[in-house]
């Protein structure tokens, strides 16, 4: 069964203080992965694509990284208003994404 | 660019009626997938449009329908309401050749009393 799973489901950090971040999934026909940033009530906010193991994408304080089974979102000396849940999602064939169910991330001044 | 946009933001219906939620796609992409999110989880795939066919489906029942008109907008068709609908409903656009990225509009929150 196709499957995306993001770990963990809850994060609370201090301001500065750096982690990450795990997507794990098994999808059959996968193209690649997309992360997401998605603030209560809104539609997700598209961040990075990922195509192949080894590829890095960096933007501001995150770092988004990709391995043959999982990827990682880094957050670098975070600040309150990156606290969101944040999404992955595999590209499934050409038509489809598979989300994980997110990480709700919260940093506290 | 206005970017994807979804109308309306927000619908409260009755069990057993019917509803129609719209989408504009981003400028210069020709695909609209709609997803379900219900609250705390990610979304899940309903259907692709593309050229005006449903090009995939996920698993949902055949309440859920859709269309898709000629200047790439579409709608989601959701018959016999039942309280378990009552989601966020969001629409993502993308280029038809496939994924290089996909953009989300705000969503419409549907609640089913």
């Amino acid at each position: 069964e196709d499957q995306v799973t993001q770990s963990p489901e809850a994060l609370r950090l201090q301001e500065g203080e750096s982690s990450s971040l795990n997507c794990s999934y098994t999808v059959s026909g996968l193209r690649g992965l997309f992360w997401y940033r998605q603030d209560p009530g809104k539609g997700p906010e598209f961040l990075f694509t990922l195509y192949s193991a080894g590829e890095e994408k960096e933007k501001e304080r995150l770092k988004a990284t990709l391995t043959k089974k999982e990827s990682f979102l880094h957050i670098t000396a975070p600040k309150p208003e990156d606290s969101a849940t944040y999404l992955c999602a595999a590209i499934q064939g050409a038509q489809k994404l598979v989300f994980g169910q997110g990480t709700r991330l919260t940093i506290n001044p | 660019d206005a970017g994807v946009t979804q109308s309306p933001t927000h619908l409260i219906k009755t069990r057993g009626q019917q509803v129609t939620l719209r989408c504009s796609p981003k400028s210069g992409h020709d695909t609209v997938s709609w997803y379900q999110q219900a609250l705390g989880q990610g979304p899940q795939f309903i259907f692709q449009y593309y050229e005006e066919e449903e090009r995939q489906r996920g698993n949902f029942p055949d309440r859920f329908s859709g269309h898709q008109f000629p200047n790439y907008s579409s709608e989601l068709n959701v018959n016999a309401l039942l309280l378990g609908d009552s989601a966020l409903y969001l629409c993502a656009s993308s280029g038809g050749t496939g994924y290089t990225e996909a953009f989300f509009g705000q969503g419409t929150r549907l609640t089913v009393v």
